[in-house]
């Protein structure tokens, strides 16, 4: 099946500082991808969409000047949390979708783990 | 807006008994349905799906049926194994296939005792 993979799994920053997450899909090629939050005990809620080429979609609520994504490629998008803080701390979830009609549904990464101190 | 509800954790379960784990949904269009599941250390992973009223999804001994008239997508498997421990995600999609981002669930932790 189609693999997604995030880098870093694990990442601790002091507040002020800004932190980038990669999001990759190994074997296809991701013209959509997701990023999500997940609190604990809480659902995953939808950050913003990016797809390929072109600026991402921020969800209501979302500050893009907070949390930057960029979709350079089709394996490949980032989402830097910028001057983080601790109420930042979250576990950060992407998804990515395939261009081929086949691969419809979406595929996630393990996630990221940010804890703002 | 769009919401999912199911039923809070942790669910815990004897080996090879039956097990229900409720969802229902609002939506403002006609969406798909999809249960999700996450293992531990590992990403959300989908576990079936369905995208019209009284389609079932099955896999793995899992089903669920897309009920309109109730607004429902209960997750149901007849003899449950240790294996199946994890948490559930109920989840819709209003562009149905994944078109557009997923509204979840909250997830529900399921224990699975020998």
């Amino acid at each position: 099946g189609a693999v997604v993979s995030q880098h870093p799994s694990r990442v601790i920053c002091k507040s002020g500082t800004s932190v980038k997450i990669e999001c990759r899909s190994l074997d296809f090629q991701a013209t959509t991808m997701f990023w999500y939050r997940q609190f604990p005990k809480q659902s995953l809620m939808l950050m913003a969409t990016s797809n390929e080429g072109s600026k991402a979609t921020y969800e209501q609520g979302v500050e893009k000047d907070k949390f930057l994504i960029n979709h350079a490629s089709l394996t490949l998008s980032t989402l830097t949390v910028t001057s983080a803080h601790p109420e930042d701390s979250s576990f950060y979830i992407c998804s990515a979708r395939g261009r081929q009609g086949g691969k419809k549904e979406q595929f996630f990464g393990p996630g990221t783990r940010l804890t703002v101190l | 807006g769009d919401s999912v509800t199911q039923m809070e954790g942790p669910v815990t379960l004897s080996e090879e008994a039956f097990l229900t784990i409720n969802c229902t949904y609002t939506a403002t269009g006609y969406p798909s349905l999809f249960w999700y599941v996450q293992y531990p250390g590992e990403g959300l992973q989908l576990l079936l799906k369905a995208t019209k009223a009284d389609d079932k999804g099955s896999n793995k001994g899992f089903e669920a049926t897309y009920r309109k008239e109730t607004t429902s997508f209960h997750l149901e498997k007849g003899s449950v194994q240790v294996s199946d421990s994890a948490v559930y995600f109920c989840a819709l999609s209003d562009q149905g296939g994944g078109a557009d981002g997923l509204t979840f669930g909250k997830g529900t932790h399921l224990i699975i005792q020998p």
